[in-house]
């Protein structure tokens, strides 16, 4: 069965200081990868996706994944946090079969000092 | 604007009543989906529908019901509330029903409190 897994379920970094958030996966074929971002009180936004092609992808707010096949990992990474990124950030991979949703991680939240 | 509108917004529910979510899209898209979110449990598929007519289950459905009588509306309704059910309910939807190669959609959720 499809599953995600986000080992840090809290992360505190100081502002401008670089972020790498982990995932590892567990699928059978070439898996569909997203990262969310939730801010307080609110629904999730899509920072990235990956489905094929070059393994590192850019996204919003200047955040960036990589997918490596071998790691079974899609981990999400920022060069320098700023205050506003303190949210909770969510990996999900699609099921690949028609008719199914995407399967999340537990998310990590992020918090950022000054 | 468009997109995703559930209401209400929040509420707060006596057990053994029953309530129904409501959820609007006028993006046009095929699939909605409605998850709901705990504290350590990350986000959980409940039900989904891949297109006006049709539905299916995810995986936590029981205590729920869901319909599709057209594109642009899919309630979810809990017969008789229980606290367990106590959560943040997202709606989402997909443009593409049947293929996940479009990234979902979310609502800003309802937050329900059963008592």
């Amino acid at each position: 069965a499809q599953s995600v897994t986000q080992p840090d379920i809290h992360i505190t970094v100081s502002e401008g200081a670089s972020l790498e958030l982990r995932c590892n996966y567990s699928y059978g074929a070439t898996p569909y990868l997203f990262w969310y971002v939730q801010s307080p009180g609110q629904g999730l936004q899509l920072l990235l996706k990956y489905f094929s092609g070059d393994t590192l992808v850019q996204g919003i707010k200047g955040f960036e994944a990589e997918f490596k096949r071998s790691q079974s990992s899609f981990n999400l990474r920022k060069p320098s946090v700023h205050w506003s990124d303190a949210a909770e950030y969510f990996c999900a991979v699609g099921a690949g079969q028609a008719g199914t949703a995407l399967i999340f991680g537990k998310g990590t939240t992020l918090s950022v000092s000054s | 604007i468009a997109g995703i509108t559930q209401a209400p917004t929040s509420q707060i529910l006596a057990a053994g009543r029953r309530m129904t979510l409501r959820c609007t899209q006028d993006m046009r898209h095929n699939a909605m989906y409605w998850y709901r979110q705990d504290l350590g449990l990350g986000l959980r598929l409940i039900h989904y529908s891949n297109t006006a007519g049709t539905t299916g289950k995810g995986e936590v459905p029981d205590g729920y019901s869901v319909s599709r009588a057209n594109t642009d509306d899919f309630p979810l309704t809990l017969a008789s509330a229980v606290p367990s059910q106590t959560s943040v309910y997202f709606c989402a939807t997909t443009d593409r029903g049947y293929t996940i190669n479009q990234p979902q959609h979310f609502g800003d959720g309802t937050r329900l409190s059963i008592l």
